[in-house]
């Protein structure tokens, strides 16, 4: 099945604590790219990858990492989490880096920073 | 960037029922839209899209009508189904641009 696939669902955290949200796609597709999703604000962009080792900033990248070694994964690194990134993440794929595709995201994961 | 929004923040229909859900987008240059249904819990899931080309895309129980004079786009479904619940949004892309900008979706419940 064609999916992509984010781990952890859920997490609790604490300030400063680094942590990896990891997102994985099996349709070889080579746009990637993560989103955050807050009350009244809509999917914000954090990063995108339009291939590997080819990575870009959003609108939202601060206080945020990612990499992109091999073309199914796509981690996105907090090095010191504070209580703002408190939100739902999600992670989605395209075939192709242009905005005239569909994307396909996962189904979240909901960070809880204290 | 450009401000991708919608009409109404919520929906009720009677089940069996026609809905559309509305969607206004500002920027001239964008040539693709896309309707994405978000149910609870879940990640957001492509229904239809359309390009600039078009004024009307039908899928099943699904229709997408675009107005490229005054900048807006709907989602029609046909005979509404409690299945159909959900949050959708609508979001606008630009043939060169690397990303698509999302509108902050209408809740649509529908009755039974």
């Amino acid at each position: 099945e064609a999916q992509v696939t984010q781990n952890p669902r859920y997490l609790i955290t604490v300030t400063g604590k680094k942590l990896t949200v990891t997102c994985s796609q099996n349709m070889n597709h080579e746009y990637m790219s993560w989103y955050r999703q807050d009350p009244g604000l809509g999917l914000r962009q954090i990063y995108y990858s339009m291939n590997v080792e080819v990575t870009d900033k959003g609108d939202v990248p601060e206080g945020y990492k990612v990499s992109r070694k091999e073309k199914r994964n796509f981690p996105l690194i907090l090095e010191s989490p504070s209580p703002n990134q408190t939100s739902l993440y999600f992670c989605a794929s395209s075939l192709m880096g242009y905005s005239n595709q569909p994307q396909h995201f996962g189904d979240g994961t909901r960070l809880s920073i204290l | 960037g450009e401000s991708v929004g919608l009409h109404l923040p919520t929906l009720s229909v009677q089940e069996g029922d026609n809905s559309i859900i509305n969607c206004a987008y500002s920027n001239s240059a964008s040539d693709y839209f896309i309707w994405y249904k978000q149910e609870s819990g879940k990640g957001p899931q492509f229904i239809i899209d359309i390009r600039s080309n078009m004024d009307k895309r039908q899928g099943q129980r699904v229709t997408v009508l675009l107005n490229k004079t005054v900048k807006h786009l709907s989602l029609q479904i046909a005979a509404t189904q409690p299945g159909d619940s959900a949050v959708y949004f609508c979001a606008e892309g630009e043939t060169g641009a690397n990303n698509l900008f999302f509108g902050t979706g209408t809740r649509l419940t529908v009755i039974p």
